[in-house]
């Protein structure tokens, strides 16, 4: 059983520029969630998607956007950085017929914007 | 919308125990999660509180007040490796994966 794995590990952008960050589920999962964590504080949901499909977003402008492929492996994009984006983004992976209180996190990717 | 408060830093000494708090508002409640970060590396699922009482896991235990919207994490006998962020969460609905976190108790082991 492979956990969730993220790439890529750190990145750097300048403001304005686009970011897309990509994640592959544990086996077995088909639900992906995103938070992003700024320093020193706790994650904070973005979105989430189920089968493809977005069912339930955080309080994130329309520039974050999302997809969910057949196999549940997920990206994320960023459009229009700014600086305050600059975070860590966390995915992680859930069996749809849990109780919604085990998430399976990577260790995310270490966003800087510049 | 949801809160949860926790200190931010917690120091104890090793083979000690450690007990950090979390108090809670929710417009709903449907359990109370604890998870472990530590420096650079992925959030761990610990544990969860549904009901009332206390839940045991090895050296970590969970509690849970419903009535005092109150609920707390005890780590025994202390261990280096146990330094690391810890961070309760709830989620905004019955099987919903949207998890709102707390700041984190940043809890530091010392010999």
């Amino acid at each position: 059983e492979t956990g969730v794995t993220q790439s890529p590990t750190h990145l750097i952008k300048t403001r304005g520029q686009q970011v897309t960050l990509r994640c592959s589920s544990q086996s077995g999962h088909n639900t992906v969630s995103w938070y992003q964590q700024a320093l020193g504080q706790g994650p904070q949901f973005i979105f989430q998607y189920y089968r493809e499909e977005e069912n339930g977003r955080g309080n994130f402008p329309p520039r974050f956007s999302g997809l969910q492929f057949p196999n549940y492996s997920s990206e994320l994009n960023v459009n229009a950085l700014e600086l305050d984006d600059s975070a860590l983004y966390l995915c992680a992976s859930s069996e749809s017929t849990g109780t919604g209180e085990k998430l399976f996190f990577g260790s995310g990717t270490q966003l800087s914007v510049l | 919308g949801q809160s949860l408060e926790q200190p931010s830093e917690v120091t104890a000494v090793e083979g000690a125990i450690v007990q950090i708090n979390c108090t809670y508002q929710t417009s709903g409640f449907y359990g109370l999660s604890w998870y472990q970060q530590h420096d650079g590396g992925a959030p761990t699922f610990l544990s969860y509180n549904a009901l009332d009482g206390l839940e045991e896991t090895g050296r970590f235990s969970s509690f849970l007040s419903r009535s005092d919207s109150y609920g707390y994490l005890l780590l025994q006998e202390l261990q280096m490796k146990d330094s690391a962020s810890y961070f309760c969460a709830v989620p905004s609905g019955a099987g919903s994966y949207q998890l709102t976190f707390g700041k984190g108790t940043k809890l530091s082991v010392i010999p």
